[in-house]
């Protein structure tokens, strides 16, 4: 069974600050994802990283693949109020494998 | 946008009920899932469903099945309700088992069994 390890579980923090979550295995994975679920709500995709090293931006949210395609971390420049909400990641084994495994979350406060 | 509609957001039960959770989605997806989240443990896979009348156990089936009759809906059954079957429960869908599977989630169905 693949594992996915995320930290913090739990980070506090005041607007303006930035912050960094991290997403890590000891398995490969064909892809990784990173979503964020609102109180109340279901998860929303924010993006699926592909390639090993990978960086992609989403305004001020920049994601980073691994370069063994094991690990990944969210990085969220000037935080906002709006970016409260549980951050998960979630891999793609691959090899014929379609079900995604999940972390545990990382539940972000970000204080006004 | 795709929208995946649970069809409550709130449930109470006794122990030892029959529960169905239901779940439909407009987009024409292939695969559906169930999944519990509860504080700790993240989001584990119950069911799951490729086609029409087709499941597979996801990770911790026990207690649980379900029925895909037609391809919009997909429902999950607790046979006889139990205390530890309190939880978050989440439906999803996606388009097809390639790769890169982006799941689309409904806004989840809170169960408490009393």
């Amino acid at each position: 069974t693949q594992l996915l390890e995320q930290s913090p579980q739990f980070l506090s923090i005041q607007e303006g600050e930035n912050l960094t979550v991290y997403c890590n295995s000891s398995s490969v994975f064909s892809s990784l994802q990173w979503y964020r679920q609102e109180p109340g709500e279901g998860p929303v995709l924010l993006v699926t990283v592909v390639t090993g090293g990978e960086v992609k931006k989403l305004k001020r949210l920049t994601f980073q693949f691994g370069d063994a395609r094991k690990d990944s971390s969210l990085h969220i420049t000037a935080a906002q109020p709006g970016d409260t909400g549980l951050y998960l990641c979630a891999g793609e084994p691959g090899a014929g494998s379609y079900q995604l495994t999940f972390g545990k979350g990382t539940k972000l406060s970000v204080i006004p | 946008d795709v929208k995946v509609t649970q069809s409550s957001r709130y449930l109470v039960k006794r122990t030892g009920e029959k529960v169905f959770l239901e779940c439909v989605q407009d987009m024409d997806h292939e695969n559906m899932f169930w999944y519990r989240q509860d504080p700790g443990l993240g989001l584990r896979l119950i069911y799951f469903s490729y086609d029409v009348k087709m499941k597979e156990k996801g990770d911790i089936p026990e207690g649980y099945s379900v029925s895909r009759e037609k391809k919009e809906r997909f429902s999950l059954i607790l046979e006889s309700a139990s205390t530890n079957q309190t939880s978050m429960y989440l439906c999803a869908s996606s388009f097809d088992g390639v790769t890169n599977e982006k799941l689309f989630f409904g806004s989840g169905t809170q169960l408490s069994v009393l």
